[in-house]
């Protein structure tokens, strides 16, 4: 259980193009999932927390017209990185809470197996 | 000085050592305690959970958390170099909510 997938696992493009990114929980519902980015030989960092039929929470300092973020339903939320900029090259995780588990061992977020982007 | 603070390694040992890996933190308020395994290049696996403190056994690994120290461990029993990994650990104030992440530890165990 909790497993947690995205899509595409890497991608390469262009400077100025945007780019799409899906996390599915695969056998569970998620109410909330959230994105992170993760810079070579560092560790996680929060951008924003995604909530299904609502706006996603953003991270001070992470632009939210930069980089949408769209919970269209409880097994899928979207990142698209627009006009994206080789500095926007980085591995994107996403993770979920499987809300099965809510109270008990295991109550905490799974994550996705990230999304390797390259800008050029 | 971060929330979590966690030793960047690398940290090399043979097949067969054991190993610890530790983490502080300053937040008294945090409830939660996880590791996570990251292998290069994926994402973050969960290991170990831990609510308050305590230890919890799980085969080849321990986690303790002392909360009156602010500091909690993952042992690696009998290691194997497919443990080779980056270890996070992670907490958080309420299940399944924000974690604040530990750098992360690099671990190497040489066959």
């Amino acid at each position: 259980g909790a497993v947690v997938s995205q899509h595409p696992s890497w991608v390469i493009c262009k400077s100025g193009t945007s780019v799409k990114i899906e996390c599915r929980s695969l056998d569970f519902q998620a109410t909330t999932m959230f994105w992170y980015r993760q810079f070579p030989k560092q560790s996680l960092m929060l951008m924003a927390t995604s909530n299904e039929g609502s706006k996603a929470t953003y991270e001070q300092g992470v632009e939210k017209d930069k980089f949408l973020i769209n919970h269209a339903s409880l097994t899928l939320s979207t990142l698209t990185v627009t006009s994206a900029h080789p500095e926007d090259s980085s591995f994107y995780i996403c993770s979920a809470r499987d809300l099965r588990l809510a109270g008990g061992p295991g109550d905490t977020q799974y994550f996705g197996p990230g999304t390797r982007l390259t800008v050029l | 000085q971060k929330e979590v603070e966690q030793d960047p390694g690398p940290l090399s040992v043979p097949e067969g050592a054991i190993v610890s890996l530790n983490c502080t933190y300053s937040n008294s308020a945090f409830q939660y305690f996880m590791w996570y395994r990251q292998y290069s290049r994926k994402g973050p696996e969960l290991l170990m959970y831990t609510y308050s403190s305590g230890n919890k056994e799980d085969g080849r690994f321990t986690a303790q958390v002392d909360k009156s120290s602010k500091y909690i461990s993952l042992f690696i029993r009998d290691s194997q170099p497919s443990d080779s990994a980056t270890y996070l650990c992670a907490m958080s104030h309420n299940a399944g909510n924000m974690l604040t992440f530990g750098g992360g530890t690099r671990l190497m165990v040489k066959p």
